[in-house]
């Protein structure tokens, strides 16, 4: 089992819809989750982090905790053009730097 | 304030030979952290440096090396290169090792082993 999964899709919506993308994690003593950004050719780009069980939300974007169930999301609302890319789910475990990252989910925004 | 700052940006070399990569960190941070990323993979964890101090490494071979000077930056050195080495090295930067701080990373240099 990975330690980091998501689907790499590619996960195509219509301009102006919500776009939600998953990701699960192995290790139960994991602290900190981040969603990444990354445009093709490009370097990863933080779009946000979140820490504890819930919601977070900043701008269009929210992302969602459940250590429970392991996994973490991201919803893109109103979705843009220019959101196309690949987000990456990155897991920080046991302090220190360290990042785990999935493959990535491209998604696609379609006029 | 500046960003990560990495050289080259790209880069070809040939089995065996060996390669250094550059990073400059982000005005303030004191941590430095390299990532691999091969073609359609997320990064992958090589190594992070504190304090010119190597305090956490990744599933990489002993020839990929490291160094971080008094000024923050670093290198990442690979002997003997190897065809899969072919990637975009990622640097990032952080404010300190200790915790879980968020990482910018640097534009990558993009190393082609031939």
């Amino acid at each position: 089992q990975k330690e980091v999964e998501q689907n790499s899709g590619p996960l195509s919506v219509p301009e102006g819809a919500i776009a939600s993308l998953n990701c699960t994690y192995s290790d139960r003593g994991s602290q900190s989750f981040f969603w990444y950004r990354q445009y093709s050719g490009k370097s990863p780009e933080l779009i946000m982090f979140i820490y504890s069980n819930g919601d977070k939300e900043d701008g269009r974007f929210t992302a969602q905790l459940n250590k429970a169930s392991q996994y973490v999301s991201l919803l893109i609302r109103d979705s843009q053009p220019s959101d196309s890319a690949t987000y990456l789910c990155a897991v920080n475990t046991g302090g220190g730097n360290k990042l785990t990252f999935g493959t990535g989910t491209q998604l696609k925004v379609e006029l | 304030e500046t960003g990560v700052t990495q050289s080259p940006t790209h880069l070809i070399k040939t089995r065996g030979q060996q390669v250094t990569l550059r990073c400059s960190s982000q005005s303030g941070h004191n941590t430095v952290s390299w990532y691999q990323q091969a073609l359609g993979q997320g990064p992958q964890f090589i190594f992070q440096y504190y304090r010119e101090e190597e305090n956490g490494r990744g599933n990489f071979p002993p020839r990929f090396s490291g160094l971080q000077f008094p000024n923050y930056s670093s290198e990442l050195n690979v002997n003997a290169l190897e065809l899969d080495d072919s990637a975009l090295y990622l640097c990032a930067s952080s404010l300190d090792g200790s915790g879980a701080n968020v990482l910018t990373f640097g534009a990558g240099s993009r190393l082609t082993v031939l």
